[in-house]
């Protein structure tokens, strides 16, 4: 059962474009966290959302938090081919830190 | 960065013989992760530690042992690798809240 449903799973693009990936769930978490994943490395994390409503950006990327804790997604501005990547999003919800982790959405950008 | 190791980096192995991943730390955290990462399945938690000696079961943890003797250690051992255990596993440190920082991966074929 997948507790953290993403999307879209695979979205290619032309660079300078504006995309949105979302990552719901029907549980509470007390934080949301976001993670890029480039072939043959493990997973580095961007941002760490903790309240419901927060929004934190990074350059291009925004993040947002959804008001009830269940949701969150990850806008980008002008896409960039250097975005290019596998991006995830992990809901923290049990003790011990455990993350329940969605499937994950690869993303090209085209030059 | 955090300082995770993990080897072997590449390994190819026959059905029914054990196998044992190492992941090595240099950060003093006291939770360790073993994930899975399959195409489709995101990343799915095998088994995580919480301290010297204290271990506990992920969601995919049925034909994998671990051991925690020393904090900078955590190892995953298959018992008796079966092709279904072919996989990309990553170990993983949690800076509590934080997130999880993770290690570069060992890409394991069993034949």
């Amino acid at each position: 059962t997948q507790l953290l449903e993403q999307s879209p799973q695979f979205l290619s693009i032309q660079e300078g474009e504006n995309l949105t990936v979302y990552c719901n769930s029907s549980s509470v978490f007390s934080s949301l966290q976001w993670y890029r994943q480039e072939p043959g490395e493990g997973p580095v994390l961007l941002v760490t959302v903790v309240t419901g409503g927060e929004v934190k950006k990074l350059k291009r990327l925004t993040f947002q938090f959804g008001d009830a804790r269940k949701d969150s997604s990850l806008h980008i501005t002008a896409a960039q081919p250097g975005d290019t990547g596998l991006y995830l999003c992990a809901g923290e919800r049990d003790s011990n830190y455990q993350l329940i982790w969605g499937a994950g959405t690869k993303l090209i950008i085209k030059p | 960065d955090a300082g995770i190791t993990q080897s072997p980096r590449h390994k190819v192995t026959e059905t029914g013989t054990p196998v044992t991943l190492r992941c090595h730390q240099t950060e003093n955290h006291r939770y360790m992760y073993w994930y899975r990462q399959d195409p489709g399945h995101g990343l799915r938690l095998i088994h995580y530690s919480y301290g010297v000696k204290d271990t506990d079961k992920g969601e995919v943890s049925d034909g994998y042992s671990v051991s925690r003797s020393k904090t900078e250690d955590f190892l995953l051992t298959l018992e008796s690798a079966t092709s279904s255990q072919t996989s990309v596993y990553f170990c993983a440190i949690s800076f509590g809240q934080g997130g999880q920082f993770f290690g570069p991966g060992t890409r394991l074929t069993v034949l």
